[in-house]
């Protein structure tokens, strides 16, 4: 199975600082077929995951443009400019390419 | 509005068996399949498999194909998911989770106890 590292595992910020998630893959996304099927997803406390980021780089809808992805291969960075209060919880990164499919361990992102 | 409505907590006795509900609606059920992600408490994600309602085809990841059976009824728009033998392993939150892209929507998820 394909495992996807996430760093850091805990993020502590301030409102308005830009931080950034990274996302490593024992294993390259890119398909045959020339996609990469990498995404991410907010867990705020107590409710059900969302999507943020589809396919490395498109913003979700209703997604804020604060939210950024980028990448490729085997390395994949989620990053935020300017968290805002909402933002706090645990970010996940889920990769589609490879059977099956597998989630990171989880990045929580708290208040300093 | 895509919602996913899923049935309310359950206990199970060691070596016994359930079935959770997810009734979707504000979409075509047929459209997409319908998957299944576990979530041990205070733990991680795991992608548990798929169904496409509109043929019944399955995917399982490998470490569920003993453990899950997903079905789902096209005349009430329902996907279901039985867990069977439960352990204490099977206490976690399961979700039900559709759309274009894998889990663009999600269900509120059901709390599962195995328990004697």
């Amino acid at each position: 199975d394909v495992v996807l590292t996430q760093t850091p595992s805990t993020l502590s910020a301030t409102i308005g600082q830009s931080v950034s998630i990274s996302c490593r893959s024992s294993q390259s996304l890119l398909d045959s077929a020339g996609n990469t099927y990498l995404y991410w997803y907010l867990q705020r406390p107590g409710q059900s995951p969302q999507l943020l980021i589809y396919l490395v780089s498109n913003l979700g809808s209703g997604v804020p443009n604060r939210f950024s992805g980028s990448g490729s291969g085997t390395d994949f960075t989620l990053k935020i400019s300017g968290v805002e209060a909402e933002d706090l919880g645990v970010y996940y990164c889920m990769q589609a390419t490879h059977a099956p499919w597998t989630f990171g361990g989880g990045t929580k992102l708290e208040l300093k | 509005e895509v919602q996913l409505q899923q049935s309310g907590p359950e206990v199970g006795r060691p070596g016994s068996s359930v079935k959770i509900s997810c009734k979707a609606s504000g979409y075509t059920f047929t459209d997409y399949v319908m998957n299944w992600v576990k979530q041990s408490p205070g733990q991680g994600l795991e992608w548990i498999g798929w169904i496409d309602p509109e043929y019944g085809s399955t995917d399982y990841a490998e470490k569920f194909k003993k453990k899950a059976t997903l079905t789902a009824d096209t005349s009430s728009n329902t996907a279901y998911i039985q867990l069977s033998s439960l352990t204490s392993e099977d206490t976690a939150t399961y979700f039900c989770a559709t759309g274009n892209n894998p889990f663009d929507y999600w269900g509120q998820g059901v709390m599962v106890t195995v328990s004697s």
